[in-house]
């Protein structure tokens, strides 16, 4: 059974771009969350999808958004980058909520120059 | 509202010793407990959690984690280091409710020393 695959694996913007990470969670799943990963903030949640629902946010600008499909996969779109959002963003998927077995990806790593 | 601190950002052992790594936690209602691990260039990857019943959780790769309500503390702990152990460990909790989601600690880097 293939696991949670986010792509790309690595991306490198600048100031004032935007950009869409994507999410695929595993085969029968339907819930899926992003989190946020920094050195200094360790994880942030940023919102969480179940059946095309956005079910939960997290405190994050307008700036971050996100979307889920009829198939469960999710993206998440970041307008205006700031040096600040450089991080690892991080998907999980679960069967459904309330269900904290969450399964992850490797992440997206984007670096905003 | 929920938090988790995690005591030390960096914990050190020599192979074959005690791993103890701490986490306590702030819930208003009964909680559920999780650690997670995350290795080097990967997601994180559950290890172990805690819901209701038993408050001695057995997890993978040989960590355990009790719960105690009195010290509002659930410490992972693995009786003998193992090089493959180091990585970084999450603590997270969740209201039982379900309904909102996990908050993390901000992690502890285990470092194994041969």
């Amino acid at each position: 059974k293939a696991g949670v695959t986010q792509t790309p694996r690595y991306l490198i913007k600048t100031r004032g771009q935007q950009v869409t990470l994507s999410c695929s969670p595993i085969s029968g799943h339907r819930s899926v969350s992003w989190y946020q990963q920094t050195p200094g903030q360790g994880l942030q949640f940023l919102f969480e999808y179940f059946s095309e629902t956005q079910r939960n946010k997290g405190n994050f600008p307008g700036r971050f958004s996100g979307r889920q499909f009829s198939n469960s996969r999710s993206e998440m779109n970041v307008s205006t980058l700031e040096l600040g959002d450089s991080a690892l963003y991080l998907c999980a998927s679960s069967y459904s909520p309330p269900d904290e077995k969450l399964f992850f990806g490797s992440g997206t790593q984007l670096s905003v120059l | 509202a929920q938090s988790v601190t995690q005591l030390g950002s960096h914990v050190s052992v020599s192979e074959g010793a005690l791993v103890l790594l701490r986490c306590n936690y702030s819930s208003s209602v009964p909680p559920y407990l999780f650690w997670y691990v995350q290795y080097p260039n990967q997601g994180l990857q559950l290890l172990l959690k805690y819901t209701t019943g038993a408050t001695l959780v057995k997890g993978i790769n040989g960590f355990e984690a009790e719960f105690k309500k009195s010290e509002t503390s659930f410490h992972l702990t693995k009786p003998s280091a193992h090089m493959s152990d180091a990585a970084e460990y999450f603590c997270a909790v969740s209201p039982n409710s379900g309904n909102t989601p996990l908050v993390f600690g901000k992690g502890t880097r285990l470092s194994v020393i041969a």
